[in-house]
């Protein structure tokens, strides 16, 4: 089956600045990546996804990037805030959707 | 917003005992997942549905963990026995279609904590 593995398990920044998460997948037959945030104690909310027949994909300070020869696509946010302070997992959909392990986002003011 | 319902929303219980969760999906989504999210890690896929049918229980404790979609709608994850590592979040997630279909988009219920004892 698939594997995901995310980088890094924490990242912490200083408000203002950009932050980058990275992901890698196996399974060259996967088609569509989603990330998802989630804040302590809620559930995982979807915030920005791609799809194998686009290389980027943007909305307002958030981004996301496809490789698909290397198997590998990032999150990045500019200009962070502290409201972005989060858990945030990539995932990689072939026959059912995988996660990565997470990363840990703080964002200080 | 149509959203996934799950309950219940915390539960405690004793080793050995049964545990019992329940989802309903948004409706009109056919496609249902369990997942298993351990504090501090990601969710770990549990089982997938389509419609009534399992398309995904590999990664299942078929010797503990069951669960059923008898309807096509509403599903139940079950436990019997629990064990003290069973204690993790237990998220309900539904599409409306299969994960390879443009309609794969995942939205996911708020989960219930399970602690055992």
């Amino acid at each position: 089956g698939e594997n995901v593995e995310q980088h890094p398990s924490t990242l912490s920044v200083q408000e203002g600045d950009s932050a980058v998460i990275k992901c890698t997948y196996s399974d060259s037959a996967s088609n569509y990546f989603p990330w998802y945030k989630q804040e302590l104690g809620k559930r995982p909310q979807l915030i920005i996804d791609i799809r194998s027949n686009v290389g980027e994909k943007k909305d307002q300070r958030i981004a996301v990037t496809l490789n698909k020869t290397a198997k590998h696509f990032s999150l990045h946010i500019t200009e962070t805030q502290p409201e972005d302070s989060a858990v945030y997992f990539c995932a990689a959909v072939n026959n059912d959707m995988r996660f990565g392990a997470g990363t840990r986002l703080t964002v200080k003011p | 917003e149509a959203e996934v319902a799950q309950s219940p929303r915390y539960k405690i219980t004793e080793k050995s005992q049964a545990v019992a969760f329940w989802c309903d999906p948004i409706s009109g989504h056919a496609t249902l997942y369990w997942y298993r999210q351990i504090l501090g890690q990601g969710p770990e896929l549990l089982v997938q549905f389509q419609d009534e049918s399992v398309v995904d229980d590999s990664q299942l404790p078929k010797d503990r963990f069951s669960a059923e979609r008898l309807k096509g709608v509403d599903s139940t994850l079950k436990i019997q026995p629990a064990e003290l590592g069973d204690s993790a979040m237990y998220l309900c997630a539904s599409s409306q279609g299969p994960p390879l279909s443009g309609a794969n988009v995942l939205t996911f219920g708020a989960g219930s904590r399970l602690t055992v004892l």
